[in-house]
């Protein structure tokens, strides 16, 4: 089983739709981070969490919320889908005891697209 | 100005030859950086990290830091097609509270 897992994969929605995203890990993370991928545009950060009450927004957050579940879970919600949203989500993980090395953990991706 | 900036190519190397990918900061106060790389449909694996400047290298890859001129790089020696991917720079901002990726350079290696 993959450390990090996001569900769904895929998922086609149509415009004004509450999606959300999940994450859960194995690996005993504390932080737990959300990108988003878009073609030439490499990965942004949309909100990350240092532990269940420290939730911070990242670059690009308007039009999205998350929430820390537990340390091993963190959601990310799409309110009201809009087509612009339309891209590939990460979740990864690390850890902060090994802040300097910046190795962060991903899941596979979750392709999300707005109709 | 974008946080981190790297050249989108394509950039494409001839196989066994020296692939040089480059990448620009504008947080003066960034203390880590990484190079990450995701071959097509994949996730994004770290290859290397670097945090003095200088050279550090591991196996065919070599990473180069000049914080002076903001400048980070990554050298692939003796270039495979298994190299082939796009590579993603990466810096933690200088509160370490965060890593920001630039948008990725796609490399090709050429049989």
């Amino acid at each position: 089983d993959a450390d990090v897992t996001q569900t769904p994969r895929n998922r086609i929605t149509k415009t004004g739709k509450r999606i959300m995203l999940e994450c859960s890990q194995t690996k005993g993370h504390d932080r737990m981070y959300w990108y988003r991928q878009d073609p030439g545009l490499g990965l942004r950060l949309i909100y990350y969490s240092f532990d269940v009450k420290d939730i911070n927004k990242g670059e690009i957050s308007d039009g999205y919320s998350v929430s820390r579940q537990a340390q091993a879970k963190f959601s990310l919600s799409l309110e009201s889908a809009i087509p612009n949203q339309t891209a590939l989500y990460f979740c990864a993980t690390s850890d902060s005891k090994d802040l300097w090395t910046g190795e962060l953990f991903f899941g596979e991706g979750s392709r999300l697209t707005v109709l | 100005q974008k946080e981190v900036e790297q050249n989108s190519g394509p950039l494409s190397v001839p196989e066994g030859a020296i692939a040089s990918l480059n990448c620009t900061y504008s947080d003066r106060g960034s203390q880590s950086f990484f190079w990450y790389r995701q071959y097509s449909g994949k996730s994004p694996e770290l290859i290397m990290f670097i945090y003095s400047n200088g050279d550090k290298e591991d196996g065919r890859f070599t990473a180069q830091l000049n914080k002076a001129s903001q400048y980070v790089s990554l050298l692939i020696r003796d270039s495979q097609p298994s190299d082939s991917a796009t590579y993603l720079c990466a810096v933690t901002t200088s509160s370490a509270s965060k890593i920001i990726f630039g948008s990725g350079t796609r490399l090709s290696i050429r049989p």
